[in-house]
């Protein structure tokens, strides 16, 4: 059973341009998390989605952040317009469908940020 | 808001000394978790406790949740090379949002061999 999936693993991008991250989940999980990681920091809770809803954004910044979970394909994070304040870790977690609120989250190996 | 705060923010200790790191949030928990980052590495879970005064142990670990459910500690005995790590708390607030985990900035510890 692969575990949470997470691409590209390493991304650069130059200030002014979209980076996209791709996060699949655990076969089986229909609940998808977002989180942001600078250096030496926790993890800073962006947006939870389920299959083609956003259940929950109140973490990720009202501009140029977006983020999707379709019905088929992988959910995305969506970065316009990147700064260099953007460059960070950013992980996806993946959980079951039952019992949201005592789940363990299975993280993915994350997507590292860089903004030139 | 909810803010969970961890001490010590790193903890550097030879090979087989104990380690103990703590886990205080601003507000009551329904469950805390915990969770390790090796370096360069993700986060992966290690254990959950719901219940008031809980007390689990895995091998040399041992977790524990505060009988107001507000704070947390994992301790490691006889520490090893392969502890080397930062390791998270997350808690779910009692009565909010009983999804959203909040994290402490975690303690890294490093190991002596």
């Amino acid at each position: 059973n692969a575990g949470v999936m997470q691409n590209p693993r390493h991304l650069v991008r130059r200030r002014g341009q979209e980076a996209r991250l791709r996060c699949s989940p655990m076969k089986g999980h229909s609940h998808v998390y977002w989180y942001r990681q600078l250096p030496e920091e926790g993890l800073k809770f962006m947006v939870y989605l389920q299959k083609e809803n956003i259940i929950d954004e109140s973490g990720m910044p009202k501009e140029r952040f977006s983020a999707e979970f379709p019905k088929e394909g992988p959910s995305i994070l969506r970065i316009q317009q990147v700064v260099r304040g953007d460059s960070a870790a950013y992980f996806c977690a993946s959980s079951p469908p039952s019992g949201a609120a005592y789940n363990e989250q299975f993280f993915g190996p994350g997507t590292r940020l860089t903004v030139l | 808001g909810q803010q969970v705060m961890q001490i010590p923010q790193y903890q550097h200790v030879q090979e087989g000394e104990d380690f103990t790191t703590y886990c205080n949030s601003s507000t009551t928990l329904s469950n805390i978790q915990w969770y390790k980052q090796r370096p360069g590495g993700h986060p992966v879970f290690l254990i959950q406790l719901v219940k008031s005064g809980e007390v689990k142990k895995q091998k040399r670990l041992t977790f524990q949740f505060g009988e107001a459910k507000k704070n947390s500690s994992l301790h490691i005995t006889a520490t090893q090379t392969t502890d080397v790590g930062t390791y998270f708390c997350a808690g779910r607030e009692s009565g909010g949002s009983n999804y959203k985990l909040t994290f402490g900035k975690g303690t890294l510890l490093t190991v002596n061999p």
